[in-house]
């Protein structure tokens, strides 16, 4: 059975940083792209980020692009985000996402763990 | 970038009745259109993939169509547990982007 479990989420003042990680198991975790999609309160969901199987790719909305950095270690089986310079308009559930396929590009996602909350605020 | 438009944004139908929902891309897509199904406190659930292919575990009742620029999601008897928000997503181009969603809701 496919797991996605994040965690590392919190309350954080603007400016600050936070590192979400996802655990993943029940797949061979290096095979498929991940990402990162978030949902502020009441809201859609907005693509973050992804990262290719190996690691090599890494791809970012342009609302995070060179404040968040998406990281893999396939020998723990575990997905991060490091979040920097935080907003008050990132506040939102973070959730971890399984692609189909190995590639970021181009990919549905067909397991979604069940999210952190990530406020930001003074 | 390319943008998701739902409608209509909340559609109220009674169990056992069909729901039409719609979902248009500012430009073509090709097949590459997912459906998503989230229930209040819970994470998205896909349905349909490739706009028309139910993903594993998905009632027969669920049914997606179309391409390039207007697809639709077809539930064709609601049951109960149907009622949820229901969002498209396009991964033809980066970004992938979703649509603002489809609340179904009791009637």
């Amino acid at each position: 059975e496919v797991q996605l479990l994040e965690s590392g989420g919190g309350l954080v003042q603007p400016g600050g940083s936070l590192r979400l990680s996802c655990a993943a198991s029940g797949f061979t975790f290096s095979s498929y792209a991940m990402s990162w999609v978030r949902q502020a309160p009441g809201k859609g969901l907005e693509w973050v980020s992804a990262i290719s199987g190996s690691g090599g790719s890494t791809y970012y909305a342009d609302s995070v692009k060179g404040r968040f950095t998406i990281s893999r270690d396939n020998s723990k089986n575990t997905l991060y985000l490091q979040m920097n310079s935080l907003r008050a308009e990132d506040t939102a559930v973070y959730y971890c996402a399984k692609a189909t396929k190995s590639i970021a590009a181009r990919q549905s996602f067909d397991y979604w763990g069940q999210g952190t909350l990530v406020t930001v605020s003074s | 970038e390319i943008v998701m438009t739902q409608s209509p944004a909340t559609l109220s139908v009674s169990p056992g009745e069909r729901a039409t929902l719609s979902c248009r891309a500012s430009q073509s897509v090709s097949s590459n259109l997912a459906w998503y199904q989230q229930k209040p406190g819970q994470a998205p659930r896909l349905l349909i993939y490739g706009a028309s292919t139910r993903a594993t575990g998905i009632p027969a009742r669920f049914s997606g169509s179309g391409s390039g620029t207007e697809f639709t999601l077809t539930i064709s008897s609601l049951q109960s547990e149907d009622f949820a928000v229901y969002y498209c997503q396009q991964y033809n181009n980066w970004p992938p982007r979703f649509g603002q969603g489809t609340k179904v809701e009791i009637k």
